[in-house]
């Protein structure tokens, strides 16, 4: 199974400040057809995962612009531009390039 | 609008079976994947099955497989995971997931909590 490594697991920001999280894979995840298929999800406390970003860059309908997400191969990162109060919660990277698709431990971002 | 809702979860003892309903709308359900994924109390999310969007094709994370089984009813708009043999280390959140066609899920359900303990 591949492997997703994220970190920090915990990050704690200033709100408006910029934050950043990595995700490494065990492998890459660059599919025979060609995509990446490594996305993004934020879960807050209590509520379902919602998607940020898929195939590394894409930004999901509806998803601010302060997301962006970039890396190819094995290293993956989602930086926030400005991080707002409604950002806080736990961030998943995933990966949908082999079966089963595997998601990394999370990373924990709250506010200072 | 898209709406995943999830059923069937309750408390269950080891070696019992459940089946979890995912009741889907707002969007044409036959055309897509579907996935469950879980997540224990405190923990992180797991992928749990798939199914493609005529039923003919599944897969199921080793953890599950033989045990549970993920199937759908496109006349009904209804996702469903068949449960059995369960273990306590089965107690989880459920989620219904759709999958997007470009290898990310886009819309979760509420989840459905499954309890196994005696």
């Amino acid at each position: 199974d591949i492997v997703l490594t994220q970190t920090p697991l915990s990050s704690p920001v200033t709100l408006g400040q910029p934050a950043s999280i990595s995700c490494r894979s065990s492998q890459s995840l660059v599919h025979s057809d060609g995509n990446t298929y490594l996305s993004w999800l934020h879960q807050r406390p209590g509520q379902p995962p919602r998607l940020l970003i898929y195939k590394i860059s894409n930004r999901f309908s509806g998803v601010p612009d302060r997301f962006s997400g970039s890396g190819a191969g094995t290293d993956f990162t989602l930086k926030i531009s400005r991080v707002e109060a409604e950002d806080v919660g736990v961030y998943y990277c995933m990966q949908a390039t082999q079966f089963p698709w595997t998601f990394g431990q999370g990373t924990k971002v709250e506010i200072k | 609008e898209v709406q995943l809702v999830e059923s069937g979860g309750g408390l269950v003892q080891p070696g019992g079976s459940l089946r979890l309903s995912c009741a889907a709308s707002g969007f044409t359900f036959r055309s897509h994947w579907m996935h469950w994924v879980r997540q224990a109390p405190g923990k992180g999310l797991v992928w749990v099955s798939r199914v493609n969007s005529d039923g003919s094709g599944t897969t199921h994370a080793d953890s599950v497989k033989g045990r549970f089984t993920i199937s759908r009813d496109n006349a009904k708009n209804t996702l469903y995971l068949q449960m059995n043999s369960l273990r306590a280390e089965d107690t989880a959140v459920y989620y219904c997931a759709r999958g997007n066609g470009e290898g990310a899920t886009d819309y979760w359900g509420q989840g459905t909590l499954v309890t196994v303990s005696s």
